[in-house]
């Protein structure tokens, strides 16, 4: 069955750096576009990037342009979200999804279990 | 950029009552909408997909419908299960999520 696992969170500093990755099995990694999706507390979801499969399309939220890079590992099955010049407001649990269907951006079908990004001085 | 406006922000029913959500797009879009159930301290979870497909598991008490502008999910007898955070969202839309609408026990 498919399984995201994402682990590389924790606590930070304001200004400091993170990176998240999201382990992924029961399916063929590099048939699907994959995204990072946050949720702050009590708040509702933000999407903050998507790749595609092979990595040659990738998309940000103006929220993070500029701060995170996404990448993927598709011999690793893997996929990260670094993130640089960390805020306050970018406390949140963060969420790999893989979309419904392959090749394309659509719907979320299957989500990680989540890994709390605390930012904080 | 199409917003999507859900309410009511909050919905208080009993369990056997039927609930109705609405999701609001500021102008008129394809049906490539999607419905999300969310419990405290869990990922969401895919009900409905393309306006109306239900998604692999979801129940059939839970209908997605509209066109246009409106879009309705609509849950026909209340579970216990099905008190949770509800949200829309918009294929190929960014922002593509609504606010959520938050079933709660009457």
């Amino acid at each position: 069955q498919v399984q995201l696992v994402e682990s590389g969170g924790g606590l930070v500093r304001p200004g400091g750096s993170l990176r998240l990755s999201c382990r992924a099995s029961g399916f063929i990694f590099d048939d699907y576009y994959m995204s990072w999706i946050r949720q702050a507390p009590g708040k509702g979801l933000e999407w903050l990037s998507y790749i595609s499969g092979n990595g040659a399309t990738i998309y940000y939220a103006d929220s993070v342009k500029g701060r995170f890079t996404i990448s993927r590992d598709n011999v690793r099955n893997s996929l990260f979200l670094q993130m640089n010049s960390l805020r306050a407001e970018d406390t949140a649990v963060y969420y790999c999804a893989r979309d419904l269907w392959p090749s394309t951006v659509t719907y979320f079908e299957h989500w990680g279990q989540g890994t709390l990004v605390a930012v904080s001085s | 950029e199409i917003v999507l406006t859900q309410s009511p922000a909050t919905l208080s029913l009993s369990p056997g009552e039927r609930a109705t959500l609405s999701c609001r797009a500021s102008q008129r879009v394809s049906g490539y909408l999607a419905w999300y159930q969310q419990k405290p301290g869990q990922a969401p979870r895919l009900l409905i997909h393309e306006a109306s497909n239900r998604a692999t598991g979801t129940p059939a008490r839970f209908r997605g419908s509209g066109s246009g502008t409106d879009f309705t999910l609509t849950i026909s007898s209340l579970e216990p299960e099905d008190f949770a955070v509800y949200y829309c969202q918009l294929r190929g839309n960014w922002p593509p999520f609504g606010g959520g609408t938050k079933v709660e026990i009457k």
